[in-house]
């Protein structure tokens, strides 16, 4: 059972907006930001959103996120095939005098 | 470019110790404001955190797993290690080595890049 709460799977067609929610408490997203990760099927995660909203150098403007108390989102616009993968959020946890937690992942197809 | 990648035995026996290495590449273990951590994913599954280390050594890890876990760093071959002791076949899951950023703007902001490629660590006799 991960401490972040993802769906376990999201679906769409090319060129849809999907969005895929990752929920928090106030110990983790509530007071820390949140990071969104991208593993495409056989490989090591990708870093794709960081601070909440930030994107890496490289990473397609198709890809937002967004944070509100102890939720977050990851939007893609545009969908692509390529975008077929898992996608997970992650967040320091103040708890426990800290560690990272992640969501559970959630299962991307393009149909 | 900074580049990470995993090295170390792919199986290991019960009651064992799991160890492993990273090796940085591209960029220097020693620069500051990074930890070099450990994070694994057993099969199917979701991500877990198992621990960081500093360049100067200081450590710090997961409160689960932290009675068996140990992780150093060697700054001359610009490698970081974990052992794992008393594996069972519950440890069995892909390790990865990341770099975890750290920088202060508006409160602490911290995210993993880059990621090695992971190596699988199966537990049987």
């Amino acid at each position: 059972q991960s401490v972040l709460t993802q769906p376990p799977s999201a679906s769409g067609t090319p060129g849809q907006r999907v969005t895929i929610s990752c929920s928090g408490s106030s110990s983790n997203i509530g007071s820390n930001t949140v990071n969104w990760y991208q593993q495409l099927p056989g490989t090591a995660p990708k870093l794709l959103i960081y601070s909440n909203n930030q994107r890496p150098s490289g990473v397609p403007d198709r890809f937002s996120g967004s944070k509100s108390g102890t939720s977050a989102s990851l939007a893609i616009s545009g969908l692509q095939s390529e975008d077929e993968a898992d996608y997970y959020c992650a967040a320091w946890d103040d708890s426990l005098n800290g560690h990272w937690v992640f969501g559970g992942g959630t299962k991307l197809t393009v149909l | 470019q900074v580049q990470l990648q995993e090295s170390g035995p792919g199986l290991v026996k019960p009651s064992q110790t799991l160890s492993l290495t990273c090796t940085v590449s591209g960029g220097s273990i020693s620069s500051g404001g990074y930890y070099w951590s450990w994070i694994r994913q057993h099969p199917g599954k979701g991500l877990e955190w198992i621990g960081y280390i500093y360049y100067s050594g200081s450590t710090y890890y997961n409160p689960s797993l932290k009675s068996r876990v140990t992780i150093s760093v060697d700054t001359s071959k610009n490698q970081f290690s974990l052992k794992l002791s008393s594996v069972t076949a519950a440890d069995t899951a892909v390790y990865y080595c990341a770099r975890e950023r750290i920088t202060m703007v508006r409160g602490v902001i911290r995210w993993f890049d880059p990621w090695g490629q992971g190596t699988l660590v199966t537990v049987s006799s």
